[in-house]
């Protein structure tokens, strides 16, 4: 079946450090995949997205790059501030026609601290 | 700046009571999906809708919990009788499905914190 995996946290990070969170999924078909953050008290929104493969994501200082070959999405960012303290999700969705069910990860939780 | 709204944030409640939880999507999205988010099993889909009618609510505990959308603008999620077990928080989250697209983005609401005492 199609699934998310995520490295474990939490992750504590000092302010301007490399932030590395890895995804790898498994799925059939040609998924979508996203990351999400969430921020304390909220509700989850999206961050970066990728349709295809060797598409790159980037939002707010944050990349990832979809990689069929090693089936991975994994999400970087050169130097985090404390303002990026929240809890990530990697997911795919799967359909061609979208909307599909969207299947989450369990969540990283980063922690930044000054 | 157009948002998913859902009522209420906070809801402490006894067991054997029921609960409504009530979302109001982003005007113009044909998509609803509600989610059970808790420490223990994550985010959990329970169910979702299209143009109103429910595509899947196979993750719904169907014995309490019950899922509508009685017009385009309020879905609602109730549970009755509702159970210290069902404490979480729960998300709507909206979106515009197309035949055409491919990886339509949720807009998630802020959540009803939810505790069955």
């Amino acid at each position: 079946g199609n699934s998310v995996t995520q490295m474990e946290g939490p992750v504590t990070l000092s302010e301007e450090a490399f932030l590395t969170i890895n995804c790898t999924y498994t799925a059939t078909g040609y998924p979508s995949l996203f990351w999400y953050v969430q921020y304390p008290g909220e509700g989850l929104q999206l961050l970066l997205k990728a349709t295809k493969a060797d598409d790159k994501g980037s939002n707010k200082g944050f990349e990832a790059t979809y990689r069929k070959e090693t089936t991975s999405f994994h999400l970087e960012k050169g130097s985090v501030q404390v303002s990026d303290s929240a809890v990530y999700f990697c997911a795919l969705s799967t359909s061609k026609t979208s909307y599909d069910k969207v299947i989450f990860g369990p969540g990283t939780s980063l922690s930044v601290i000054p | 700046d157009a948002r998913v709204t859902q009522t209420p944030r906070h809801k402490v409640t006894e067991m054997g009571q029921e609960v409504t939880m009530r979302c109001q999507p982003i005007l113009g999205h044909n998509t609803v999906f509600w989610y059970r988010q808790t420490m223990m099993q994550g985010l959990e889909l329970l169910a979702y809708f299209r143009n109103r009618a429910p595509l899947d609510d196979s993750g719904m505990p169907k014995d309490r919990f019950s899922a509508e959308m009685p017009d385009a603008t309020l879905a609602t999620l109730k549970i009755q009788p509702s159970e210290p077990r069902d404490s979480a928080v729960y998300f709507c989250a909206s979106g515009l499905w197309t035949r055409a697209g491919r990886g339509e983005t949720q807009y998630f609401g802020p959540g009803t914190r939810l505790l069955v005492l």
